[in-house]
């Protein structure tokens, strides 16, 4: 079975800062990776995802993900963060064979931009 | 495209009462997924159909907690008796049966108990 821990319930940061959510995953078998993001009273919408291939991945507005295998982590990054950001986001992990019939996610990580 | 569309989008009630939420999904999706999100216990998976039959509801937390499928593009879950422990956000997702993991949710039905 897989599990997901995202290390922070909360990271506050000032516009235009850089920011990094954590999230660590177990999984017996090979795994996708994945972001969602929750703006406000939405629901969560896909950010990014890791399928296979190249280990770092990027989503259409500046954030990227690297997959670590031996650390068994898929942080998230920005370098410089926007008032729009603000939002709560969450790693997920499926497995190879059953995808997202097995869709696990981690607890979330709520982004607070102050200007 | 039409996304995933949930209704209502809030709800509130009293305790004792029947609640039901609908879901429709994307057309040519055919996987449906229930999950609740709350505070406390983050986002939970209840049920999810594939092809409209139901596969796990392990989720579904007591025997008030019914989802059906009559058709691919309508689901409902239903709350008989509903109690105040239930107040939460229910997320209706679909995908295509075996995707990697991408779900589309929709925006969510806010349930109140009273």
């Amino acid at each position: 079975a897989q599990s997901v821990t995202q290390l922070d319930s909360q990271v506050p940061v000032f516009e235009e800062a850089p920011v990094e959510l954590r999230c660590n995953y177990s999984s017996s078998v090979s795994v996708y990776l994945f972001w969602y993001v929750q703006y406000p009273n939405q629901g969560l919408q896909l950010l990014l995802k890791y399928l296979s291939g190249s280990t770092l991945v990027e989503s259409i507005n500046g954030f990227e993900a690297e997959f670590n295998k031996s650390q068994t982590s898929f942080h998230l990054r920005k370098p410089s963060v926007h008032i729009s950001d603000t939002a709560e986001y969450f790693c997920a992990v499926s497995d190879r064979i059953q995808g997202a019939q097995k869709l696990v996610f981690g607890q979330g990580t709520r982004l607070t931009i102050n200007p | 495209d039409a996304g995933v569309i949930q209704s209502p989008r809030h709800e509130v009630t009293e305790m004792g009462q029947e609640v039901t939420l609908r879901c429709k999904p994307i057309s040519g999706h055919n996987s449906l997924f229930w999950y609740r999100q709350t505070m406390m216990r983050g986002l939970e998976l209840l049920i999810y159909f594939n092809n409209n039959v139901p596969i796990d509801d392990s989720g579904m937390p007591e025997d008030r907690f019914s989802a059906k499928m009559p058709n691919a593009s309508f689901s409902t879950l239903k709350i008989q008796p509903s109690e105040p422990r239930d107040s939460a956000v229910y997320f209706c997702a679909s995908s295509l049966v075996r995707a990697t993991g991408e779900l589309f949710f929709g925006e969510g039905s806010r349930l109140t108990v009273l």
